[in-house]
């Protein structure tokens, strides 16, 4: 089965800082991957997914993510954070079963940035 | 164009008791999902379906049932409620495939006391 995890619960930055949100997966097949956020009473939305191609994906709001699969890693990362990036963020990896796609997800990690 | 609609926005439900959460989208996607977001745990799927009159059980799917009579309507249905079950409740649609974006809801908050 696959399985993700994020490391940190909990990241703080300051303003105009690195954002680095740590993803790992497991997967017996080539992954497809996300990032999705959520803010405050609201439901998830995509940052940006990997599913084949180049390695370094562009999403919303000034993130990227490198899918580097020596690494079995997805870290999703912005050089500068807004005040508008703390939210909750979730990596998921894709598991395609009779059809469906199911999203495994990390327990995600909550960023605070400090201004 | 609305997406995805759940109702209720919040619950408060005595244990024992029967509800339904009720999920539409208008996006004509194939596949929808119900996931419960816990605290730590991240989002776990409860039950799944790929097309209208089929359904599949997900990682968590015991006390909760589900049915697709159409493409739109995905409701979730506690027959007994229990207080483990309290937790916010999110829906989702997408193309069926993988490496396709799913569409999430505004979520249901629900409390069992």
């Amino acid at each position: 089965a696959q399985s993700v995890t994020q490391l940190g619960s909990h990241v703080s930055v300051s303003e105009g800082a690195l954002v680095l949100l740590r993803c790992n997966y497991s997967s017996s097949v080539p992954p497809y991957l996300f990032w999705y956020v959520q803010y405050p009473n609201q439901g998830l939305q995509l940052l940006l997914k990997y599913t084949t191609g180049a390695t370094l994906v562009k999403g919303i709001n000034g993130f990227e993510a490198e899918f580097k699969k020596s690494e079995t890693s997805f870290h999703l990362t912005k050089p500068s954070a807004h005040m508008s990036d703390a939210a909750e963020y979730f990596c998921a990896v894709s598991e395609v079963r009779r059809g469906a796609q199911k999203l495994v997800f990390g327990q995600g990690t909550r960023l605070t940035i400090n201004p | 164009i609305a997406g995805i609609t759940q109702a209720p926005t919040s619950q408060i439900l005595a244990a024992g008791r029967r509800m339904t959460l009720r999920c539409t989208q208008d996006m004509r996607h194939n596949a929808m999902y119900w996931y419960r977001q816990d605290l730590g745990l991240g989002l776990r799927l409860i039950h799944y379906s790929n097309t209208a009159g089929t359904t599949g059980k997900g990682e968590v799917p015991d006390g909760y049932s589900v049915s697709r009579a159409n493409t739109d309507d995905f409701p979730l249905t506690l027959a007994s409620a229990v207080p483990s079950q309290t937790s916010v409740y999110f829906c989702a649609s997408s193309q069926q495939g993988g490496g396709n974006e799913q569409f999430f809801g505004p979520g249901t908050r629900l409390t069992v006391l």
